[in-house]
């Protein structure tokens, strides 16, 4: 089964380091996203990529994240310095978009990256 | 106003009964409408999609109306595995991709927290 992979899954950090994210794709697909989720506002679009290019990160702040997708099987996000209020669960997801609709009409969501700020 | 809105929830009913999830969307030039569900600690999948003329899916029945920026499902016959948090998912165009073709994000509503009891 393809999937979208993760890493860490968990991840404990103090305030100030530097966290990186990690996400691999499904192979082939062209448009990847990274999301926030929180209780308070739930899910959030922080940036995405169609074609490795980034195409909007307005939902990201610019000062401390910073998304990138070095190659077709690699994007990552990196928070630096990392913040208790970036605490949540850091999804990644893949599609193959074409012409405005995906793929079996869905993206495919990792399993998250579950990080704590202290 | 938020770009997609929904019932906040949390909804508890008994087996078997009916239920309804509302949501709302503020840009008229979204394109396209899903319902995603997700389990606890678990990242979101697609239910189904929503069409214009109405579809449905076994218990679960997905409408849509364009004109009042409305979307919904509903579930009858409730079982306990239908306990979930269940998102409302928006397709909109993006903006106009410099290579030609416009370019689509995926906005979530917070989500409404389904919880079926015995």
């Amino acid at each position: 089964d393809a999937r979208v992979t993760q890493t860490p899954r968990h991840k404990v950090t103090e305030m100030g380091q530097e966290v990186t994210m990690r996400c691999q794709p499904i192979l082939g697909h062209n448009t990847v996203f990274w999301y926030r989720q929180t209780m308070m506002q739930g899910l959030e679009l922080l940036a995405y990529f169609r074609n490795r290019a980034p195409l909007d990160d307005s939902g990201m702040p610019k000062d401390r994240f910073s998304a990138e997708m070095p190659d077709a099987t690699l994007a990552t996000l990196k928070i630096q310095p990392s913040e208790p209020r970036d605490s949540a669960v850091y999804f990644c997801a893949s599609g193959q978009n074409k012409d405005g609709r995906f793929s079996g009409n869905t993206i495919y969501f990792g399993e998250g990256s579950w990080l704590t700020v202290v | 106003r938020k770009e997609v809105e929904q019932d906040p929830g949390p909804f508890n009913v008994p087996e078997g009964a009916t239920v309804a999830f509302n949501c709302t969307y503020s840009n008229s030039a979204s394109q396209s409408f899903f319902w995603y569900r997700q389990d606890c600690r678990k990242e979101p999948k697609l239910l189904m999609s929503v069409y214009s003329s109405g579809n449905e899916d076994g218990r679960f029945t997905a409408q849509l109306n364009r004109a009042s920026q409305y979307i919904s499902l509903l579930i009858r016959d409730s079982k306990l595995s239908d306990s979930a948090t269940y998102l409302c998912v928006v397709n909109l165009a993006h903006r106009p991709s410099n290579s030609g073709g416009s370019n689509y994000k995926l906005t979530f509503g917070k989500g409404t927290l389904l919880t079926v009891n015995p």
